[in-house]
C-alpha cells in the first residue's frame, strides 16, 4: 500500500508562473513532511520540509502547506524558473514504531518551460 | 563539508552474481538508510542502520542485506542477482534518529543486471 501518493505523475507550467506540486499521505501517525528534488543521474536533493505543528513553510521561492486534516500538502514555487525543471519527491516520516522510516511518493516530473 | 559518498557510481553485473555497494555517510552523522529506484517506482525504502544495528527494513527478498561498521560506513549486498534488481541504489544519512531528521542522499550507484 502506498502511504504518500503523488497523482500528478508530471507538470508542465510557464516559466514566471506558480507551479503547485501535490501530495497526499494516509497514515495519520506521520508528523514531519520533506520535500527533495531530484536531477536526472544525481541524487535527490532536500528542498523544504515542514512539521506537523505548522500549517505553512517558506523558504524563498519555495512553500510548503499542509492541512492535516485532509491528509494533504503542497510544494508552491513561485516564480518557476527553467532551472526547476526536475522530478520533485514528497516524502514522510514519523509514527509509533519507525520514527527514521522516510517514507516517499512516487514523484512529480515538473517541467518549466521557458 | 564532504556529502554522502557512493561507490561505485555505475556497475554491470550478470544475472546470479552478487554485488556489494558502499556508502559513507556525512562526517558526523551515525544513521544511514538504502534506498532502491526503479522508472515508475519512486525511492523504495530497503533499510536503515544506526550504531550498526538494522532499525528499520523495508519489503524486500533476504537477498538484500546490509551492514554498518563502527565508523556509520555502511554497504549493502544483493546476492543471486536478477534482472529486476537493476536500479539507482541511493544511501541517505542522517544526524540521529529522531522524528523530523532531515536525510540527505549520495548520488548513487547505478547496478545493471545482464
Amino acid at each position: 500500500d502506498q502511504q504518500v501518493k503523488q497523482n500528478s505523475p508530471s507538470l508542465s507550467v510557464q516559466e514566471g508562473r506558480i507551479s503547485i506540486l501535490n501530495c497526499d499521505y494516509t497514515n495519520s501517525m506521520f508528523d514531519y513532511f520533506l520535500w527533495y528534488k531530484k536531477y536526472p543521474a544525481e541524487g535527490p536533493t532536500f528542498l523544504i520540509s515542514i512539521s506537523s505543528i505548522k500549517d505553512k513553510n517558506e523558504d524563498g521561492r519555495f512553500t510548503v502547506f499542509l492541512n492535516k486534516s485532509a491528509k494533504h500538502l503542497s510544494l508552491h514555487i513561485v516564480p518557476s524558473q527553467p532551472g526547476d525543471s526536475a522530478v520533485y519527491f514528497c516524502a514522510a516520516s514519523g509514527g509509533s514504531t519507525s520514527y527514521d522510516k522516510v517514507i516517499f511518493g512516487p514523484g512529480t516530473s515538473l517541467s518549466v518551460i521557458p | 563539508k564532504a556529502g554522502v559518498t557512493q561507490t561505485p557510481r555505475y556497475l554491470i553485473k550478470t544475472r546470479g552474481q552478487q554485488v556489494t555497494l558502499s556508502c559513507s555517510p556525512i562526517s558526523g552523522h551515525r544513521s544511514v538508510s538504502w534506498y532502491q529506484q526503479t522508472p515508475g517506482q519512486g525511492l523504495q525504502f530497503l533499510f536503515e542502520y544506526f550504531s550498526e544495528t538494522q532499525r528499520n527494513k523495508g519489503n524486500f527478498p533476504g537477498r538484500f542485506s546490509g551492514r554498518q561498521f563502527s565508523n556509520s560506513r555502511s554497504e549493502m549486498n544483493v546476492s543471486t542477482l536478477e534482472l529486476g534488481d537493476s536500479a539507482l541504489y541511493l544511501c541517505a544519512s542522517s544526524l540521529k534518529r529522531a522524528p523530523g531528521n532531515t536525510i540527505y542522499f549520495g548520488e548513487g550507484s547505478w547496478l545493471t543486471v545482464v
